[in-house]
């Protein structure tokens, strides 16, 4: 089975800090993805990543980064937390074109608070 | 730029019974992939069911399947014989053909399906 894992499942930081927020999946995909899901708004992609040191910006990119040193890791960045960063972050992988269509696997999840 | 929406954003059902979700979008792509995606409370989010809008047959998984209206842009979920697990939000989402080899997906808001005993 496909297993996507994130960091942690809760955070609460301060406004300002530096924010890093990590996932990992095991099964040698090449696609990465960030989302933040916001209740009403459903889920809206941040960064997506199609190989490593390969980002590409989607739909709300403000206010955060991403890296992807190995191909199993992609990571997120808020480089200085507001609280209108409060939100559900959830991160998915998926194959490439060889792959099933571009199904996502998706991590459980981190529950972010920026107080 | 493609859209998705779920016009419901809370249902409920006895068990046993089935239910409907609705789905609609928009685009000006011929060929794409649509999905049903499951997140159970405080559980990780699932593929439920996946269609390929080339092919004319609606897309089954056991009890889930859909309907899928390409002319209309519908893609609506039907849960037959409900089941108390299946209390989660549920998810439409959309993809392009052309950009299978990323992946990205375009959500809808979510539909909240609370299962009753």
């Amino acid at each position: 089975d496909v297993k996507v894992t994130q960091s942690s499942r809760y955070l609460v930081k301060r406004t300002g800090e530096k924010v890093f927020l990590e996932c990992v999946q095991d099964m040698d995909h090449e696609n990465m993805f960030w989302y933040r899901q916001d209740p009403g708004l459903g889920l809206r992609l941040i960064y997506f990543s199609y190989d490593v040191k390969m980002k590409e910006k989607g739909d709300i990119p403000e206010g955060y980064s991403v890296s992807r040193e190995k191909k199993e890791r992609f990571s997120l960045i808020l480089e200085s937390a507001s609280t209108n960063q409060t939100s559900m972050y959830l991160c998915a992988s998926s194959p490439g074109t060889s792959g099933r269509g571009g199904t996502q696997y998706f991590g459980p999840g981190t529950r972010l608070l920026v107080l | 730029a493609q859209t998705v929406t779920q016009s419901q954003p809370e249902m409920s059902v006895q068990e046993a019974e089935t239910v409907t979700l609705s789905c609609t979008y928009d685009t000006s792509e011929s060929n794409y992939y649509l999905f049903w995606y499951k997140q159970p409370p405080s559980r990780q989010m699932i593929l439920v069911i996946r269609q390929e809008a080339y092919k004319q047959q609606n897309a089954t998984e056991n009890r889930f399947s859909v309907n899928f209206q390409k002319a209309a842009k519908s893609f609506s979920l039907k849960i037959s014989d409900s089941q108390l697990g299946d209390t989660a939000m549920y998810f439409c989402a959309f993809m392009k053909h052309g950009s299978s080899n990323t992946g990205k997906l375009i959500f809808g808001q979510g539909t909240t399906l609370q299962v009753k005993p």
